[in-house]
């Protein structure tokens, strides 16, 4: 049972593009909501997270669009780089326990 | 360095064999986990431990193990290891309802033949 869904499983854009990474959840208890990257061969990193009180959170050249009411986040890479070139994962827990990961998205920008 | 560090960093062994992974972090979090990733790289928890007491127990073979001497180390001991085992084994730690989220070691590539 996926309790979060990611898509797509892969995205290919130009160098200066916004990939968009989208997720949905069902469980309602969830009241946190992190993205995460990983290199190959890397751990994930924490990239931005988001709580259900806010629509929006930006940082940097990443931000988190949320809709609590159709249970969905997405990520938006501003003017992306080949160092943005990476796995993306969502998450989401309940209480910043027992984190649930997406299936993960492979970016790939093209320079 | 201020991290979650595992080792050791590749493992390959034997079907049938006994072996244990090790983790430590020096970032004074009082929680930490095991999560898989699979060949599809998805990421699934299997347990943590929360000032050294087992806190999450998934699903998972009870030939997996973990153990935790102090807040700051969490192992993994896996018997009679077997194929479907094969996959890269991640530490990471946090501290209970910090919203700094999970900080991961570098995994441990773990191949049974």
């Amino acid at each position: 049972q996926q309790q979060v869904k990611q898509s797509p499983q892969s995205l290919i854009v130009q160098k200066g593009g916004i990939p968009i990474i989208n997720c949905a959840y069902e469980n309602t208890a969830f009241d946190y909501f992190p993205w995460y990257q990983q290199f190959p061969g890397k751990g994930p990193a924490l990239l931005i997270a988001i709580r259900p009180d806010v629509s929006e959170k930006k940082e940097g050249r990443f931000t988190i669009s949320f809709n609590k009411s159709a249970k969905q986040f997405s990520l938006h890479i501003m003017d992306s780089q080949p160092g943005d070139s990476a796995t993306y994962f969502c998450a989401a827990s309940s209480g910043f326990q027992k984190l649930v990961f997406g299936t993960g998205t492979r970016l790939l920008v093209s320079p | 360095d201020t991290a979650v560090s595992q080792t050791p960093k590749y493992l390959v062994t034997q079907m049938g064999n006994d072996k244990s992974i090790k983790c430590e972090q020096n970032l004074g979090h009082d929680t930490m986990y095991w999560y898989k990733q699979d060949s599809k790289k998805f990421l699934k928890i299997m347990f943590s431990y929360n000032n050294k007491e087992l806190i999450i127990n998934e699903t998972v073979p009870n030939r997996f193990s973990p153990k935790s001497p102090d807040k700051a180390h969490l192992n993994l001991h896996i018997n009679s290891l077997e194929l479907g085992d094969s996959a890269v084994y991640f530490c990471a730690s946090s501290q209970m309802g910090g919203e700094n989220g999970y900080t991961f070691g570098s995994g441990t590539r773990l191949t049974v033949v």
